[in-house]
């Protein structure tokens, strides 16, 4: 079975920074590009970013470009969001999903709050 | 890059058919045939109802499905059920060079 899981969220002093991770099980993870989605209390659905099976290729959102940084170990199985200068407009549940073009399976989620 | 273009919200009574629409532009939905339909319950991950205009995934209803036409992508629920109710999202591959992807504005199903 499918599995990811997000850990790392929590809140956070705007300027500050925090790590995200997501945990990859039931798969070969190393094959499989991988994405970062959020979502802001009571609004929609917000692509951040995305990381290709060998890291050859990463994308990034506008919005976050040059304060966030995505990277996987494939050996861990365990993608990951750096998040830099945060901001209260970054406060969102972040979801991981899986796949290229279409997202097949996602987490949970993990909420962070950025606020003084 | 603007959100694509969904309905507010969108209404039926049981056993009806409804459809969204996604509208965006030829950078993206009239573009490629990457278009996808996220289904979320309330406090629930988003569940791929949708993917490459027309293909449902395993285990998904064939009373979802999925057209494109031009810059504009449609979900159709036929047979309405109550466990429909939820918010939807399309979303795009898009060659914009801001971004990759782009999610639309959402859509309110509401079950009457």
């Amino acid at each position: 079975e499918v599995q990811l899981v997000e850990s790392g969220g929590g809140l956070v002093k705007p300027g500050g920074s925090l790590r995200l991770s997501c945990a990859a099980s039931g798969f070969t993870f190393s094959s499989y590009s991988m994405n970062w989605v959020r979502q802001a209390p009571g609004k929609g659905l917000e692509w951040v970013s995305s990381i290709s099976s060998s890291s050859s290729y990463i994308y990034y959102a506008d919005s976050v470009k040059g304060r966030f940084t995505i990277s996987r170990d494939n050996a861990k199985n365990s993608l990951y969001l750096q998040m830099n200068s945060l901001r209260a407009e970054d406060t969102a549940v972040y979801y991981c999903a899986r796949d290229r073009y279409s997202w097949h399976y996602w987490g949970q989620g993990t909420l962070v709050t950025v606020s003084s | 890059q603007s959100a694509l273009t969904q309905p507010a919200s969108v209404s039926g009574s049981p056993g009806q058919s409804i459809t969204i629409s996604c509208t965006g532009t030829s950078s993206d939905v009239g573009g490629y045939n990457y278009v996808s339909w996220y289904q979320q319950h309330p406090g629930k991950a988003p569940k791929l109802m949708i993917y490459e205009v027309s293909n449902r995934p395993s285990g998904v209803p064939d009373r979802f499905s999925g057209s494109k036409s031009g810059n504009t992508a449609s979900l159709t629920i036929s047979g309405l059920q109550a466990e429909d109710e939820a918010d939807y999202y399309c979303s795009s591959y898009t060659s914009s060079s801001t971004l990759a992807y782009v999610f639309g504005t959402g859509t309110k199903v509401t079950v009457l």
